[in-house]
Formats: structure tokens, sequence, C-alpha cells
């Protein structure tokens, strides 16, 4: 079946820095949706994509459906301590209201 | 306003016992869908509705498993004799335009 590869898996980073993750897969995806899911609560969204090359910011985040609808990345600049969490991004395959989810980028942030 | 409740928050049974987990989507929201998270896993999708009707149950692991909508409004997963490897937390999001909000989940453990 259909699988989103997302990395890196986890990361240490000093508060401050710049943080940047991805999702790729072999699939064609329509939409992009990347989440962040905090322990014990639900995934609470963060960014929407809905066009390929669209780059989209939402505060201190940045994400960008990739042109060949196969990828996209989200960055975060400048990390505060809150920013720790698991980031999960989700691909809608094309005629489906199905989504994929990948397996999840955790972040630590060191203050 | 609200968003996507879910009850209970947690569940505990002894395997081979009936569950019934309650979602509960912002009201107006067509589309609704149940995903189970396994212990530091992604997100697997088990069933999605469009209204009352489910298109998609492709994810549902066994025939233990059910659910059902009352037309746009709540909907209950039923996992029947239960199994220890149900134990995850289940996760209930709603959609109006693509935009997936997600509850805060039930977590199920099975003994």
């Amino acid at each position: 079946g259909q699988q989103l590869n997302q990395s890196p898996q986890s990361m240490f980073i000093q508060e401050g820095e710049d943080v940047s993750m991805n999702c790729t897969s072999s699939s064609i995806f329509n939409t992009w949706l990347w989440y962040k899911q905090d322990p014990g609560e639900g995934p609470v969204l963060l960014i929407a994509l809905y066009k390929a090359g669209e780059l989209t910011s939402n505060g201190r985040l940045t994400a960008q459906f990739g042109i060949t609808r196969k990828d996209s990345f989200l960055n975060i600049s400048a990390s505060i301590p809150s920013d720790v969490g698991i980031y999960f991004c989700a691909g809608q395959l094309p005629g489906t209201y199905k989504y994929i989810f990948g397996t999840g980028t955790r972040l630590k942030v060191l203050a | 306003g609200a968003g996507v409740s879910q009850s209970p928050s947690n569940k505990v049974t002894e395997k081979g016992k009936d569950v019934e987990l309650r979602c509960d989507p912002i009201s107006g929201h067509t589309a609704l869908y149940w995903y189970r998270q396994r212990l530091g896993q992604g997100l697997e999708f088990l069933i999605y509705f469009q209204g009352n009707s489910a298109p998609d149950k492709s994810g549902l692991p066994s025939d233990r498993f059910s659910a059902e909508r009352t037309g746009e409004s709540v909907s209950t997963l039923t996992i029947q004799r239960t199994q220890q490897e149900d134990s995850a937390v289940y996760l209930c999001a709603s959609s109006f335009s693509g935009e997936q909000y997600f509850g805060p989940g039930t977590r199920l453990t099975v003994t």
C-alpha cells in the first residue's frame, strides 16, 4: 500500500535553531497536511497545502507542497521549548478522501 | 467553537469484552474519520464517513471492528471480543473542506 517516509525520525536541537523535516512518497497526493501532537492529545493542524509548489507560512512555521506532488517539507524557525512534540505529515490520495500519515518526527528542543 | 470530542477518554477492558467508543464531530462537518495509533507509532486509517455512509472501510483490521454514524453527527466505533493487540489510542477527526480536525482520542487498554 501507499507509504509516506518521514524524516528525520527524531531530532534534538538547541533553542533558537531552525528545524527542517520532510515527507516523501512514490505516490502523488492532492493535499498535504502538517500536524503537531503533544503527549496524551490529538494531533493539531498546523498547515494545509493544496497546490503543487505552494509555500505557506503560519508564524514561525513554513511548509511547501513539492512540485512533483510526491513530497512536502516543514520548516520551523527560531525553535522554542514549546515546539517539543511529534510532527506528522499527511497526504490525501487523489480521487479519495483518504489520508496517509507519515510515521512522525519527534522533536526535542534543548534550552 | 466546540471542537471534536471523544468519550471515554480512557477505557480499560478485559480481553473478550466488547467496547464502544464515541465521537462527536464539529457541527456541520460532513466527513468523519477514525484512526488507530499504537504507542510510539503513526496514525493508521480505519474508516471514513461521508454523511452517514461509509465509502471506505478498508482500514478496519478485522470483522470484530465496526462503525456507524447517525446523520452528520455522532459516530461510534465498536470493537467486539477485544484482544490485547487492540490496545491503542483511537482518534476521531472531522472535516468539511479537506482539513481534518482531531479529537483528544480514547486510550483503550485490553488486559
